[in-house]
């Protein structure tokens, strides 16, 4: 079973604006991370936050953790038009056992 | 370096046809791993490898078999295809030591249509 939920399902917003998404996980985790998919392609990673932080800043990605919730957040801030992809959180119990995926949220980027 | 490749990119069988998904990767990652993605999901994984000469079962392994031929490629094989194995399936690669070692990276994806 998805181990992950993220909300919104979709997302659409102009150009510059910041784009939030959620995502909420069901088990102890040692690390969540953020990727991005762009259409017909393999997924990229962006993003690493573990279970003892609770924010992390990679250029204009900001993500934050709350483990007592379970759930994350993840800011993309002045939006690009080559933002538009489907981002998915992933969690990880910390070996090397596969990661655990949400749905995803699916972000348009309009110009 | 190519990363991590996959062949074919696309395929389409009939049910009841076998066939292997290629994977290779150029990184000297210890770990490879197999997932799928349905129409609007998330990854879901198949098998995976922590090392050479081990694998174990993921979340959804029924109908596949894997190798891991050496440190470089890791294929999946499914013995007789069935409608319910159409997917995107994706390879990944990760290595176990260093600042990158909880990142996986994921090849390009074959599409398989199984009728």
């Amino acid at each position: 079973s998805q181990q992950g939920e993220e909300d919104p399902q979709a997302l659409s917003i102009q150009e510059g604006e910041n784009a939030t998404m959620n995502c909420s996980y069901k088990t102890s985790i040692n690390n969540l991370q953020w990727y991005r998919q762009n259409s017909g392609r393999g997924l990229v990673h962006l993003i690493l936050i573990r279970s003892n932080e609770r924010e992390k800043h990679s250029g204009r990605l900001r993500v934050t953790l709350d483990t007592s919730k379970k759930s994350s957040s993840l800011l993309i801030t002045a939006s690009r038009a080559a933002d538009t992809a489907s981002y998915f959180c992933a969690t990880s119990g910390g070996g090397a056992d596969g990661l655990t995926f949400g749905k995803g949220t699916h972000l348009i980027i309009q110009p | 370096n190519a990363g991590v490749t996959q062949t074919p990119k696309f395929q389409v069988l009939k049910t009841g046809q076998s066939m292997t998904l290629q994977c290779a990767q150029d990184m000297n990652h210890n770990s490879m791993y197999w997932y799928r993605q349905d129409p609007g999901m998330g990854l879901r994984l198949i098998y995976y490898s922590a090392s050479e000469g081990t694998t174990d079962k993921g979340e959804v392994p029924n109908g596949y078999n894997v190798s891991r031929l050496n440190k470089r490629e890791f294929s999946l094989r499914l013995e007789s295809a069935a409608p319910s194995q159409t997917s995107v399936y994706f390879c990944a690669s990760r290595p176990t030591r260093g600042r990158q070692s909880n990142e996986q990276f994921f090849g390009p994806g074959t599409r398989l249509t199984v009728l």
